[in-house]
């Protein structure tokens, strides 16, 4: 079964500083990974999604993540943060070879202190 | 604007009750997923339609139905309502199954 983890429950950065939300997957094939952000009283806005190819992805804001098939992560980041920025983010995933259905982790909060 | 819609955007009911949460997706798309989103369960994957035919199931309850119409709305069915079911219902949508997800801005479900 498939399965993702993000193991930050909040994050903290200072304005201006690097930052990097964590997500590791499980999954018994290949996975599309997926990055998703959400702004309070908001749907999920999508960021970015690996499905092949390059490592490195580069999405929306900003955004780029790094994936990792050895170590089964596929971690958000950002060189600097911006108080904009805060907000809930969620990490995805789908095995491609299994059933349809796209599993979401369980939320960072992104706080971004000015 | 995500161009998916869902109706009502809040509703409130009693213990036992059923309601019928909808969505439209967005122009072109097949795929339709719901979503529970809770402050102690987070988003939990319910169930996929791809042009109306059940493609998935996630841990949804019995009490709960679904169904996809071939206009490609879709209805999420709750019935026999409890206190638990309080949430926050999403319905996303996406041309495909390694494309990105549409949400829309959600039903909000207060049993009372």
């Amino acid at each position: 079964a498939q399965s993702v983890a993000q193991p930050e429950d909040q994050v903290n950065v200072a304005e201006g500083n690097p930052l990097t939300v964590k997500c590791t997957y499980s999954v018994s094939g290949n996975p599309y990974l997926f990055w998703y952000v959400q702004y309070p009283n908001r749907g999920l806005q999508f960021l970015l999604k690996y499905i092949t190819g390059d490592n490195l992805v580069k999405g929306s804001y900003g955004f780029e993540a790094e994936f990792n098939k050895s170590q089964t992560s596929f971690h958000l980041k950002k060189p600097s943060a911006l108080v904009s920025d805060s907000a809930l983010y969620f990490c995805a995933v789908r095995d491609i070879a299994g059933a349809s259905k796209i599993i979401f982790g369980s939320g960072t909060r992104l706080s971004i202190r000015p | 604007d995500s161009g998916v819609t869902q109706t009502p955007k809040h509703l409130i009911t009693a213990t036992g009750q059923r309601v019928t949460l909808r969505c439209s997706p967005r122009s072109g798309d097949l795929s339709v997923y719901w979503y529970q989103q809770s402050l102690d369960q987070g988003l939990q994957f319910l169930i996929h339609y791809y042009n109306g035919e059940e493609r998935a199931k996630g841990n949804i309850l019995e009490r709960f139905s679904a169904q996809q119409f071939p206009d490609l709305h879709s209805e999420l069915n709750l019935s026999s309502l409890e206190l638990g079911d309080s949430a926050l219902y999403f319905c996303a949508s996406s041309v495909g199954p390694s494309e990105k997800l549409f949400f829309g801005s959600g039903t909000q479900l207060s049993v009372l």
